[in-house]
């Protein structure tokens, strides 16, 4: 099993650019999240989803999109890229409800200039 | 409310001394507290967890001690290893209205162990 894996692991973006990263799970959990971790401030939600083409809005939601056509596969989109968005994003998933552990992917750093 | 304070910021511990990091919370909803630990490079990965049912929880050389009543818990690597070096993060955690789970993270302390 590779868990959660997660592409690109780097990318540089111009203000203004669009990209998607992509986060795939092995594991057929339901539950899947995209965070943000900035430096000082711990992890803080993005969006989520609790199944198959559901989606909801977490803590810091603004600037970015989401969408779960496949139960594996939850895709984190920016569509205009802001200095702002410079950040590591990790996808994560966890069984639920009957398990509580989340588990990580390795993350993605962008860097918007 | 939402908040879970962590401290200290960053922790210098020699070989085979105690590393003591401490979390706080407000929402007496969470009902899951999990820490984290985090390799430079590598995504969180879960150390361990404890509930409220519960004072203490030990696996290996990793202890939690929770303390329901002051709203606080705390995470104690004995007998620390170079190789624990890493970042920790606690969280809380509670059922949210969505189905889901709600996870707060606390800000993360960079811990180093000297050789």
């Amino acid at each position: 099993n590779a868990g959660v894996t997660q592409t690109p692991k780097f990318r540089v973006l111009k203000t203004g650019q669009s990209m998607t990263l992509l986060c795939a799970q092995d594991m057929n959990h339901e539950y899947m999240y995209w965070y943000r971790q900035d430096p000082g401030m711990g992890l803080r939600l993005i969006h989520y989803s609790v199944g198959e083409g559901t989606t909801a809005k977490g803590e810091v939601p603004d600037g970015y999109n989401v969408s779960r056509l496949k139960k594996q596969n939850f895709l984190l989109g920016l569509e205009s890229a802001a200095p702002s968005q410079t950040s590591v994003y990790f996808c994560a998933s966890n069984r639920s409800p009957l398990g509580r552990e989340q588990y990580f992917g390795p993350g993605t750093r962008l860097t918007v200039t | 409310q939402q908040q879970v304070k962590q401290s200290p910021q960053s922790l210098i511990v020699q070989k085979g001394g105690i590393s003591i990091i401490n979390c706080a919370y407000e929402n007496t909803a969470f009902d899951y507290f999990p820490w984290y630990q985090q390799f430079p490079g590598k995504g969180p990965a879960l150390l361990i967890a404890i509930r409220p049912d519960v004072s203490e929880k030990k696996e290996g050389r990793f202890t939690i001690s929770f303390n329901k009543s002051a709203k606080q818990f705390s995470l104690h690597i004995m007998d620390s290893q170079p190789g624990d070096s890493a970042t920790y993060f606690c969280a809380a955690s509670s059922p949210s209205t969505s189905g889901t789970y709600k996870y707060i993270f606390g800000t993360g302390t960079r811990l180093k162990v000297l050789a």
